[in-house]
């Protein structure tokens, strides 16, 4: 059964950092791409970011919104990727969502974790 | 970076009906990289169909896609209950990924 699995949220003063992880199973991890998205109380979806996969060099790509501030990794030996979260900002509140995309669904995100918590606030 | 605008912001039907969400992108999407997710309260993202019209799997054919350039639908032939949540679009086109803003489709 695929699997993501986010931790790591929690509650984090202004200017402080945070570093969240998404552990996989189920699937090939090491040929996923892996995206990160936010979601804050009540509002849309927000696309944060996204690394590639070994074959496409771990590339990278980020909102401008977040750009200089996170950096999105991952250890294929681990089936994890992370979220290194720094500068935060009270507007960084939100769900982080991670999920995966492969070349079967031509790279859209077809399975998700159920997010975790990350409150900015002092 | 391409901007998505869904219409309209929330849509009241009854159960049955037929449901037509639009989403229109500022600029065209290539090699139709579009996809569009169904959430409901308290939970993750669900994807529904990728590349402009083909369903992920497990998703009914209830649901369809179609479009091409800057003009998208989502279409759900007949409304079940389990069919009111909300709706984004996403291109995956070249970064950043934007989502729309959304359609809540909700029971009349």
């Amino acid at each position: 059964e695929v699997q993501v699995v986010e931790s790591g949220g929690g509650l984090v003063q202004p200017g402080g950092s945070l570093k969240l992880s998404c552990a996989a199973s189920g699937f090939t991890f090491s040929g996923s791409a892996i995206h990160w998205v936010r979601q804050a109380s009540g509002k849309g979806l927000e696309w944060i970011g996204r690394i590639k996969s070994k074959t496409s060099a771990y590339a990278t790509s980020y909102a401008a919104s977040v750009t200089g501030r996170f950096t999105i990794s991952r250890d294929d030996s681990k089936n994890t990727a992370y979220l290194q979260m720094n500068s935060l900002k009270t507007e960084d509140t939100a769900v982080y969502y991670c999920s995966r995309s492969t070349m079967t669904t031509n790279w859209a995100s077809d399975y998700w974790g159920q997010g975790t918590l990350v409150t900015v606030s002092s | 970076e391409i901007v998505l605008t869904q219409s309209p912001g929330t849509l009241s039907l009854s159960l049955g009906e037929r449901a037509t969400l639009s989403c229109r992108a500022s600029q065209t999407i290539s090699s139709s990289y579009l996809a569009w997710y169904q959430q409901k309260p308290g939970q993750a993202p669900r994807l529904l169909i990728y590349s402009v019209s083909s369903r992920a799997t497990g998703i009914p054919d209830r649901f369809s896609g179609s479009g091409s350039g800057t003009d998208f639908t989502l279409t759900i032939s007949r409304l079940e209950t389990e069919d009111f949540a909300v709706y984004y679009c996403q291109h995956y086109d070249s970064p950043p990924f934007t989502f729309g803003p959304g359609t809540k489709v909700d029971i009349q």
